[in-house]
């Protein structure tokens, strides 16, 4: 199975601008979650979907936004950017097993975010 | 709210010597899971191992393995025989055992094999 894809990789955006980042989960895995890393405030979690429904949001501002199609392929979108979401943002994808239940996320490459 | 507490910024270790990376946790829950992921440079989170809370017994993976003390929220890793290729940071994940896939980091901590 293909992993978890994330487009684009490489990311270059000037403050006040807006930005889409995209994320292909493992084939039947319907949670996706994503988490913005930084040098500083290390691993955090934005927020996850399920079913195409946002079921948690990490303490990030309003700007920050995502959404899950049908196909469970996730899009978070960051507006006005600031020079503080310069960073790493990962996506994970979840298997949904028996009981609704689910252990593992497995993560995406990322994608690099830098805002000048 | 649940954190996770990884003490070590930096270990290192010789080239086929066995480390132990430390991690602490507080939570009030009883069902959750506990994970160590390893990022290396290419910066790809890849996961080592896992653990329910639920089950005595340790995870074990090959050359890793956890030694798990719930009653002490602890939750180390132990790599023996380690590898040029282990070089990288490691973070140590909490989740809750329901109603959400929201993992909890540590700070990381990075290794270093030295040959």
């Amino acid at each position: 199975k293909a992993g978890v894809t994330q487009t684009p990789r490489y990311l270059i955006k000037t403050r006040g601008q807006q930005v889409t980042l995209s994320c292909s989960p493992i084939s039947g895995h319907r949670s996706v979650s994503w988490y913005q890393q930084t040098p500083g405030q290390g691993l955090q979690f934005l927020f996850e979907y399920f079913s195409e429904t946002q079921r948690n949001k990490g303490n990030f501002p309003g700007r920050f936004s995502g959404r899950q199609f049908s196909n469970s392929r996730s899009e978070m979108n960051v507006s006005t950017l600031e020079l503080g979401d310069s960073a790493l943002y990962l996506c994970a994808s979840s298997p949904i097993l028996a009981g609704g239940r689910s252990e593992t996320q497995y993560f995406g490459p990322g994608t690099r975010l830098l805002v000048l | 709210a649940q954190t996770v507490t990884q003490s070590q910024p930096e270990m290192s270790v010789q080239e086929a010597e066995t480390v132990t990376l430390s991690c602490t946790y507080d939570t009030s829950e009883s069902d959750y899971y506990l994970f160590w992921y390893k990022q290396p440079p290419s910066r790809q989170m890849i996961l080592v191992i896992r653990q329910e809370a639920y089950k005595q017994q340790n995870a074990t993976e090959n050359r890793f393995s956890v030694n798990f003390q719930k009653a002490a929220k602890s939750f180390s890793l132990k790599i023996s025989d380690s590898q040029l290729g282990d070089a990288a940071m490691y973070f140590c994940a909490y989740r809750r055992g329901s109603g959400t896939y929201k993992y909890i980091f540590g700070t990381g901590t990075r290794l270093k094999v030295l040959a």
